[in-house]
């Protein structure tokens, strides 16, 4: 069975702090994304990746950095972090055309 | 720049009443759709992935795809209490590498 792996499941994290939220996947899949979702809403697209090496902005990219440093690996980093971006992140994988979404269990950030 | 609009945002039906979701999206080109269901704190679970217009069935779930109208609707027959969650359209678009965005989501609720 297909795996995405994140890490940390949960992180506390102080205003102005670095936070770097990483996501693994085992299915040699070539697109990978990062979302996150507020309490009870949908899942908003930051970054995503379709090959290694390079990243593209989602819909809401500020105050995010990506990095895609191997086809496996695909970080979400947030240089100064805020209030606002306390919410759960979820990373996914698909290897494209009509394959399945493969999600992450999904990454809960409190910005204290 | 795509956009996937849900409505209503919520709905609540009586047990084994149909109900219906509507998921509206802006770009024509867009060539892949899923429905999602996600129960309070926990992932997204697949629910029906449909291609091409038309009907696609998934037990007691059915997508319809209409591209020339903008609109992908799920239709859940004889829903049960357990079906009360959150559900999320998806869609790709065939180009811009792979860009997936999903809708803000409906808040469904089945009264016994």
């Amino acid at each position: 069975e297909a795996a995405v792996t994140q890490s940390p499941r949960s992180k506390v994290a102080v205003t102005g702090g670095k936070v770097t939220l990483s996501c693994h996947q085992t299915n040699n899949h070539d697109y990978m994304y990062w979302y996150r979702q507020d309490t009870g809403h949908g899942l908003r697209l930051i970054h995503y990746s379709y090959v290694a090496d390079s990243t593209e902005k989602g819909d809401i990219p500020d105050g995010y950095k990506a990095s895609r440093p191997s086809q496996e690996n695909f970080s979400l980093i947030l240089e100064l972090a805020s209030l606002s971006q306390t919410a759960v992140y979820f990373c996914a994988s698909t290897g494209g055309g009509n394959e399945r979404l493969f999600f992450g269990h999904g990454t809960k950030l409190s910005v204290l | 720049q795509q956009k996937v609009q849900q409505s209503p945002e919520s709905l609540t039906v009586s047990e084994g009443a149909m109900a219906s979701l509507n998921c509206t999206f802006s770009d024509r080109s867009s060539d892949n759709f899923r429905w999602y269901r996600q129960h309070s704190g926990k992932g997204l679970e697949v629910l029906v992935s449909i291609f091409s217009d038309g009907e696609k069935e998934e037990g007691s779930f059915t997508a319809h795809l209409n591209r020339a109208s903008l609109h992908v609707f799920l239709h859940i027959r004889e829903p049960q209490p357990s079906d009360s969650a959150l559900y999320l359209c998806a869609v790709r678009m065939n180009y811009n590498q792979g860009k997936l965005i999903f809708g803000q989501g409906t808040k469904l609720s089945i009264k016994p």
